[in-house]
């Protein structure tokens, strides 16, 4: 297995341009969620799926967006790069989602994708 | 949302044991304690969970209060690969999926 497999590993943007951050897992996890990193700060989560066609937003989804045509894979779409999208991104996931009250499973993450924009 | 509050950081010296601290004063009666680590250019790695008793697994021990608003991991004997930032979690607005990260407690070990 895999696991949680992200590309590319590193990118740089200039500010405007559009690109997408892939995530593929090979575990059938139903779910899976986009974090960003930013220096000394703990992790943000952007937007988050819990099935294929699924998907809702985090606590910062301004200027990105996701969609989550298969169960595998959940790309990240930055429609125009600003500089303070400059992170290092990390995508997870788990094997399911309960509601309030239950315990999820645990997280899987990837190793990230560090976006600079200039 | 429920928030956590962990030093900033913490030492510990090889084969010794380490506690991290955490408190999390306004946690709902459902929420799990979750704990996650991240080793220096990798993504967080899960490490344990727990609800209201001790927990313990190959990884790490869980200490819980009573009253469940601090709980404590614990390393029984560090080693130079346990040095990584300790996260110690909370569901947001009660989904057990969405998971917060605050700073956490970066830990060092000493040979």
């Amino acid at each position: 297995n895999a696991g949680v497999t992200q590309t590319p590993k590193f990118q740089v943007l200039k500010t405007g341009q559009s690109m997408t951050l892939q995530c593929a897992q090979d575990m059938n996890h139903e779910y899976m969620s986009w974090y960003r990193q930013d220096p000394g700060m703990g992790l943000r989560l952007i937007h988050y799926s819990v099935g294929a066609g699924i998907t809702d937003q985090g606590e910062v989804p301004n200027g990105y967006n996701v969609s989550r045509s298969t169960t595998e894979d959940f790309p990240l779409r930055l429609l125009s790069a600003a500089p303070s999208q400059t992170s290092v991104y990390f995508c997870a996931s788990s094997y399911s989602y309960y509601p309030e009250g239950s315990y999820n499973s645990p997280l899987h993450f990837g190793n990230g994708t560090r976006l600079t924009v200039t | 949302d429920a928030k956590t509050t962990q030093p900033n950081s913490m030492e510990s010296n090889e084969e010794e044991p380490v506690h991290l601290p955490c408190n999390h004063s306004t946690i709902s009666g459902t929420d799990y304690i979750h704990w996650y680590r991240q080793l220096p250019s990798q993504g967080p790695e899960y490490v344990i969970h727990g609800l209201t008793s001790n927990v313990n697994n190959r990884m790490a021990s869980l200490a819980i209060a009573e009253d469940r608003k601090s709980s404590t991991l614990i390393l029984h004997r560090a080693t130079l690969r346990d040095a990584a930032v300790y996260y110690c979690i909370l569901p947001r607005g009660g989904s057990q999926g969405n998971l917060i990260f605050g700073k956490g407690t970066k830990l060092s070990v000493k040979p």
